[in-house]
């Protein structure tokens, strides 16, 4: 079965510090890859997808298949980043798994 | 559009009592899916449907049957709810095999 793993539950920095949520997925084909943000109080929501290769909020993710990886960076973290951020990997059709999530907080 | 809309948000069951989780979307998506979400864990799918009047299982769909008779409405049905079915549900729809759109949950106590 396929697997999405983010093996930090929780991750704290300070404000304009650098910030990088691991993720690593299991499929050794050409993987389809996303990142999903919830922050308080709102709903789960796309953040990225990797074949778009673009820059949300500051955020980007590159895929590296060699480590099978697609971590999130923001070179200047921000307050407004606190939230849980889910990396998820489309399966089979339009299915998608998720890892467990991590949560960020960005700390004054 | 109100987007994907559930109800109710929250509820407490007792066990072996059942229940419906409703779930709507006014996008016109083809695809909708149910997600439950333990504490400290991911997303787990339950059932999904690629379209009206089809509906497949996901990775934990013990517990739980849908039907999808509309285009708009996709139920989510507990029978005989057990402790272990605590859990935040999602429901969530797509109008393709890219993003999908989340609805704000339910949050169901069995006790």
């Amino acid at each position: 079965a396929q697997r999405v793993t983010q093996p930090e539950k929780l991750l704290s920095v300070f404000k304009g510090a650098p910030v990088e949520l691991k993720c690593n997925y299991s499929y050794s084909g050409s993987p389809e890859l996303f990142w999903y943000v919830q922050y308080s109080r709102q709903r789960l929501q796309l953040l990225l997808r990797h074949i778009s290769r673009e820059s949300i909020k500051g955020f980007t993710a590159d895929l590296n298949k060699g480590e099978t990886s697609f971590h999130l960076k923001k070179p200047f973290a921000q307050e407004e980043d606190s939230a849980m951020y889910y990396c998820a990997q489309r399966t089979s059709g339009s299915r998608l798994t998720f890892g467990e999530g991590t949560q960020l907080t960005v700390n004054p | 559009n109100a987007g994907v809309t559930q109800t109710p948000k929250f509820r407490i069951l007792k066990i072996g009592q059942s229940m419906t989780l409703q779930c709507a979307q006014d996008m016109n998506h083809n695809y909708m899916y149910w997600y439950r979400q333990d504490p400290g864990m991911g997303l787990k799918l339950i059932y999904y449907s690629v379209g009206a009047g089809i509906t497949d299982k996901g990775e934990v769909p013990n517990g739980y049957n849908v039907s999808r008779s509309t285009t708009e409405d996709f139920p989510l049905r507990l029978e005989l709810a057990a402790p272990s079915q605590t859990s935040v549900y999602f429901c969530a729809s797509s109008p393709s095999h890219n993003e999908q759109f989340f609805g704000p949950g339910t949050r169901l106590t069995v006790l």
